[in-house]
């Protein structure tokens, strides 16, 4: 079965501090990725998204992801949060039949 | 463009009642899925239609729980009878269909059963 791994279930950063939050799928075939973020209290949003060309993929509020096929991983970055960028971040994966797997998330809480 | 629709925000209820939740998805978009989300069991896939057919029921934890979608602009996610460990936050999501196009979520029910 597919499945996503978010091995960072918690982190605490302080403003200014570079972000990465890992992200690995078990699935060989072609695969769409998403990063999703959820703000305290409210529902998913989806911050960016890879499907194909490059992969390295941009999205809203100043992230960014890295599609790595060789290492089944799609990273998320961002070279200085805020304290705005507390929330739940969710990867996904979605596979031919158009399922979506979700990671069990990995919390945010950046300290102003 | 109103997105997801979701009602309602907060339903309370005692055990043994039935509750009834409802979504609508966005226009044009013909896959929607129903999540649960609890802090110990993190996002659930419940069960997920496309073309308005159940396509995958297998995360729908027992017969309490069914799911219909009569149209491609109605569903809804019914608990009979509720339990107390049904208490989660309940999202619906809905897609275009196609591997690239992204779920949209709609705001989610809160779900409190005493």
């Amino acid at each position: 079965a597919q499945s996503v791994s978010q091995h960072n279930h918690h982190v605490i950063l302080s403003e200014a501090a570079s972000l990465e939050l890992g992200c690995n799928y078990s699935y060989g075939g072609t695969v769409n990725l998403f990063w999703y973020v959820q703000y305290p209290g409210q529902h998913l949003q989806l911050l960016l998204k890879y499907f194909s060309g490059d992969p390295l993929v941009k999205g809203i509020k100043g992230f960014e992801a890295e599609f790595i096929k060789s290492k089944f991983s799609f990273n998320l970055r961002k070279p200085s949060v805020q304290w705005s960028d507390t929330a739940e971040y969710f990867c996904a994966v979605n596979a031919p039949g158009n399922q979506f797997y979700f990671g069990t998330g990995t919390s945010l809480t950046v300290i102003p | 463009d109103a997105g997801v629709i979701q009602s309602p925000r907060h339903e309370v209820t005692e055990m043994g009642q039935e509750v009834t939740l409802r979504c609508k998805p966005i226009s044009g978009h013909n896959s929607l899925f129903w999540y649960r989300q609890t802090m110990m069991r993190g996002l659930e896939l419940l069960i997920y239609f496309n073309n308005n057919v159940p396509i995958d029921d297998s995360g729908m934890p027992e017969d309490r729980f069914s799911a219909k979608m009569p149209n491609a602009s109605f569903s809804t996610l019914k608990i009979q009878p509720s339990e107390p460990r049904d208490s989660a936050v309940y999202f619906c999501a809905s897609s275009l269909g196609t591997g690239s196009s992204p779920l949209h979520f709609g705001n989610g029910t809160r779900l409190t059963v005493t």
